[in-house]
């Protein structure tokens, strides 16, 4: 079942802005993970942050968690026409013995040179 | 893509026929999992496996099958039961069975006609 949903949807913003994307999910989570898919290809992941944190900053990524809120935000800062791919949030969840990951649809970013 | 390869890259078959899609890893880790991505949509799990010889049902495993006979190899077969088969397969794999992080690897776009 998916768990997170991204919004927005799409997202064009001109190169260098700062882009801003948000994950909400249900139930409760272990960690949630930031992965970025270019078109056509695998997921790669970005960044993880778990239940107890609140912000975590990886180069221009830096993403905020609200457990109470049930949110999460992913912020890209001075973006680049290199950063356009579409963004899924992860939720990780503990079943069976084994931690697995629910994705959201994802928002797809354009960043225009 | 890491250590993951898929191929091929493109498939098509004709309705009525059973199809595997192959997934190797070389990373030696232990679970490894088959996603299914539709347009504009999150990727769903449709089955897992978190050692050789054992392996589990995902949210819409129904249609499909797996084999895990060997640590680096996860082949899912896309049988004619699975009644919408078109879409873009990724095999995605992770350290250990309490990791959080996953690798994809380069996917899989099927084309049934």
């Amino acid at each position: 079942s998916q768990q997170g949903e991204e919004d927005p949807q799409a997202l064009s913003i001109q190169e260098g802005e700062n882009a801003t994307m948000n994950c909400s999910y249900k139930t409760s989570i272990n960690n949630l993970q930031w992965y970025r898919q270019n078109s056509g290809r695998g997921l790669v992941h970005l960044i993880l942050i778990r239940s107890n944190e609140r912000e975590k900053h990886s180069g221009r990524l830096r993403v905020t968690l609200d457990t109470s809120k049930k949110s999460s935000s992913l912020l890209i800062t001075a973006s680049r026409a290199a950063d356009t791919a579409s963004y899924f949030c992860a939720t990780g969840n503990s079943g069976a013995g084994s931690y697995q990951l629910t994705f959201g649809k994802g928002t797809k970013l354009s960043v225009i040179p | 893509d890491g250590g993951i390869t898929q191929s091929p890259k493109y498939l098509f078959r004709k309705e009525g026929q059973n199809v595997t899609l192959s997934c190797e890893q070389n990373l030696n880790h232990d679970a490894m999992y088959w996603y299914r991505q539709d347009p504009g949509q999150g990727l769903r799990l449709i089955y897992y496996s978190q050692i050789v010889n054992d392996f589990q049902k995902g949210d819409i495993a129904e249609g499909y099958s797996v084999s895990r006979e060997k640590k680096e190899s996860f082949p899912l077969t896309v049988t004619s039961a699975q009644k919408n088969p078109t879409a873009f397969y990724l095999c995605a794999s992770k350290e250990a069975v309490a990791a959080y992080e996953q690798y994809f690897g380069p996917g899989t776009r099927l084309t049934v006609t």
